[in-house]
């Protein structure tokens, strides 16, 4: 089983400060994805990297996938509450011809106030 | 916009009940996927299917089964529930195993076993 280390675990910050989530592993991910999860709701795409030092932006939201593709961070400008929520990291690794499921990470609870 | 719809948002059932949660995708994806989510845990994966009459176990199959009749549906199935059940399940389904699309998720049955 592919492991994929998530931190930090619990954030509380006040609106208007920075914030960096980081997402690990010591295996290749074929792709990762991060997913924002509110309480009672299934989690929500916000973007997927597949290459190696890729950086996408999303307003605020800053994603990178590292080189070797095997880390990737969350970067929050101006944290705004309506941030508030799980933050997932997931990652697809290749095993044989296909790629398995969803290893997950176990979330970083954000907490933004006002 | 993809559609993942699980059949019941809050389920309860009872010890040794037989257990049906049911999944749609209404864009013809190839993936489907169950997953449970505890606290502490994170999301784990169950069981995925890659085709219709497919399926393949995940990290934690055991007490569970599934079965995939037709493409755009893929139920889970507690042959005898247990009270280590309870759990929030969540279904996704993405595209195929080869494209690196990500999976996107439908909202989620919690469901309780007394």
């Amino acid at each position: 089983t592919q492991l994929l280390e998530q931190s930090p675990q619990f954030l509380s910050i006040q609106e208007g400060e920075n914030l960096t989530v980081y997402c690990n592993s010591s295996s290749v991910f074929s792709s990762l994805q991060w997913y924002r999860q509110e309480p009672g709701e299934g989690p929500v795409l916000l973007v997927t990297v597949v290459t190696g030092g890729e950086v996408k932006k999303l307003k605020r939201l800053t994603f990178q996938f590292g080189d070797a593709r095997k880390d990737s961070s969350l970067h929050i400008t101006a944290a705004q509450p309506g941030d508030t929520g799980l933050y997932l990291c997931a990652g697809t690794f290749y095993t044989g011809g296909g790629a398995d499921g969803l290893t997950f990470g176990k979330g970083t609870h954000l907490i933004i106030q006002p | 916009d993809v559609k993942v719809t699980q059949s019941s948002r809050y389920l309860v059932k009872r010890t040794g009940e037989k257990v049906f949660l049911e999944c749609v995708q209404d864009m013809d994806h190839e993936n489907m996927f169950w997953y449970r989510q505890d606290p502490g845990l994170g999301l784990r994966l169950i069981y995925f299917s890659y085709d219709v009459k497919m399926k393949e176990k995940g990290d934690i199959p055991e007490g569970y089964s599934v079965s995939r009749e037709k493409k755009e549906r893929f139920s889970l199935i507690l042959e005898s529930a247990s009270t280590n059940q309870t759990s929030m399940y969540l279904c996704a389904s993405s595209l195929d195993r080869y494209s690196n699309q990500p999976q996107h998720f439908g909202d989620g049955t919690r469901l309780s076993i007394l």
